[in-house]
């Protein structure tokens, strides 16, 4: 499989505690994003990679709200001291070219109780 | 004021139809513009892209830009059942992609 993978796919979490995903990008592409999508709504872009840098960030993101991409490679996206807000679709989707379109993953389903 | 809008519809055409659907943006300094497909429960698929005024078709799809209007579109031939989704724009703007929250679309067999 050479698309966009996501793990995991589904996590369920109490209110307060920290999560962490995963995101693997196309293996060419050099760009990732990650965005949030609630029911109803369109995607809402939350961070940009380039590489391993972080270029870009949403001004309406929480502190709470941290990612990565130390090689260049995967991703993750962890959300500390997670609140009932922040359930939602999470979805990571990677491109070579700025103006290519992104390639989405499947998603990480976040529930917190 | 929204960067991408959209009619959320829902929108239903008759099968071998044509469905149109419509978006606008605010930034003028927009360059790519993207429509992606999304079915109920998955994530979204890029379908078409369009980086130039004008129309750019691809299949059964044709998209439109109009820069002056700030407006885009996406056309649907022969619409099929299999076509039913919702449809989101999607605006590239700096390093950032606004997406509208994409419009419904039911193809009625």
């Amino acid at each position: 499989d050479t698309g966009v993978s996501q793990n995991p796919r589904h996590k369920i979490t109490k209110r307060g505690q920290n999560v962490t995903f995963r995101c693997d990008p196309i293996s060419e592409h050099n760009r990732l994003y990650w965005y949030r999508q609630t029911l109803g709504q369109g995607p809402e872009f939350l961070t940009y990679f380039q590489n391993e840098a972080q270029l870009e960030k949403s001004r309406l993101l929480s502190d709470r709200f941290s990612a990565e991409r130390p090689k260049g490679s995967f991703s993750t996206l962890e959300i500390q001291r997670t609140e009932q807000g922040d359930s939602a679709m999470y979805l990571c989707a990677s491109s070579f070219f700025q103006d290519q379109g992104g390639f989405f993953g499947p998603g990480t389903r976040l529930t917190v109780l | 004021q929204k960067e991408v809008e959209q009619n959320s519809g829902p929108l239903s055409v008759p099968e071998g139809a044509i469905a149109s659907l419509n978006c606008t943006y605010s930034d003028r300094g927009s360059q790519s513009f993207f429509w992606y497909r999304q079915y109920s429960g998955k994530s979204p698929e890029l379908i078409m892209s369009i980086y130039s005024n004008g129309d750019k078709e691809d299949g059964r799809f044709t998209a439109q830009l109009n820069n002056a209007s700030q407006y885009v579109s996406l056309l649907i031939r022969d619409s099929q059942p299999s076509d039913s989704a919702t449809y989101l724009c999607a605006v590239n703007s700096g390093n950032q992609f606004y997406f509208g929250t994409g419009t419904s679309l039911t193809v009625i067999p």
